[in-house]
């Protein structure tokens, strides 16, 4: 089955970039997906489109992509980005399609 | 303003079949594009994604929980409801409910429910 793969963690100080990487075999085919989640509550789309940036999401979130590999970066973080981060895509290569989420990265702000 | 609320029993037995409604409003699921979906996180653990029902009726579920699952739509009533057969403890989890607008935002979830949690205990 298809597999995206996020490390488990990525610690950053306040105003520094944070990066997080989501790698997965049929994302130079597929547009990727992030959402924030913060402790007891619903994720929210911050990304779409590999880089496009719903309305209402601040400006320091931006994506990007490259081969098998999607980048979330989020630039002069904040303590309020402290949150689990999950990237998300979607297979298309078996009979029908599927909806397939990353297994998720805590972002902590040191 | 688009919302979406799921609704169900918060405790379920083993073997028992569960049923969860999503109840939504601000769009409608007769729109070229819109869709809806199921999508748990068990406490502690990542998201993984159920099922889907679009716009034209066509129905897709998770390859590894296809055998339990079945997604239908109420469009009048601006409701979903998924039933989920023979649960099982380790199907203890958050439910959510959360919409697709592919003309917007691809295959993004763009809206998401508050989520109810299930327990599945004896």
């Amino acid at each position: 089955s298809y597999e995206l793969t996020q490390p488990p963690s990525v610690s950053v100080s306040p105003g520094q970039t944070a990066r997080i990487t989501c790698s997965g075999d049929a994302l130079p085919k597929q547009y990727a997906y992030w959402y924030q989640q913060k402790p007891g509550q619903a994720p929210v789309l911050v990304i779409y489109k590999d880089s496009e940036r719903p309305s209402g999401i601040p400006e320091r979130f931006s994506g990007s992509s490259s081969g098998t590999t999607v980048t979330l970066t989020i630039s002069g973080v904040q303590a309020e980005d402290e949150a689990d981060y999950y990237c998300q895509s979607a297979d298309s290569s078996g009979t029908y399609p599927n909806w397939v989420f990353g297994g998720g990265t805590k972002l902590t702000v040191l | 303003q688009v919302t979406l609320r799921e609704s169900g029993p918060a405790l379920v037995k083993p073997t028992q079949t569960l049923t969860l409604t999503c109840t939504f409003s601000g769009f409608s699921l007769s729109t070229s594009g819109m869709c809806v979906s199921w999508i748990r996180q068990p406490p502690g653990k990542a998201l993984e994604w159920l099922a889907l029902i679009d716009w034209d009726d066509d129905k897709y579920y998770s390859t590894s929980l296809k055998t339990r699952l079945t997604i239908s739509k109420d469009t009048s009533k601006n409701q979903v409801v998924l039933t989920m057969t023979n649960m099982d403890p380790v199907d203890t989890a958050t439910y959510y409910c959360a919409r697709t607008s592919s003309s917007t935002s691809g295959n993004a979830f763009d809206i998401w429910g508050q989520g109810t949690m299930v327990t599945v205990s004896s």
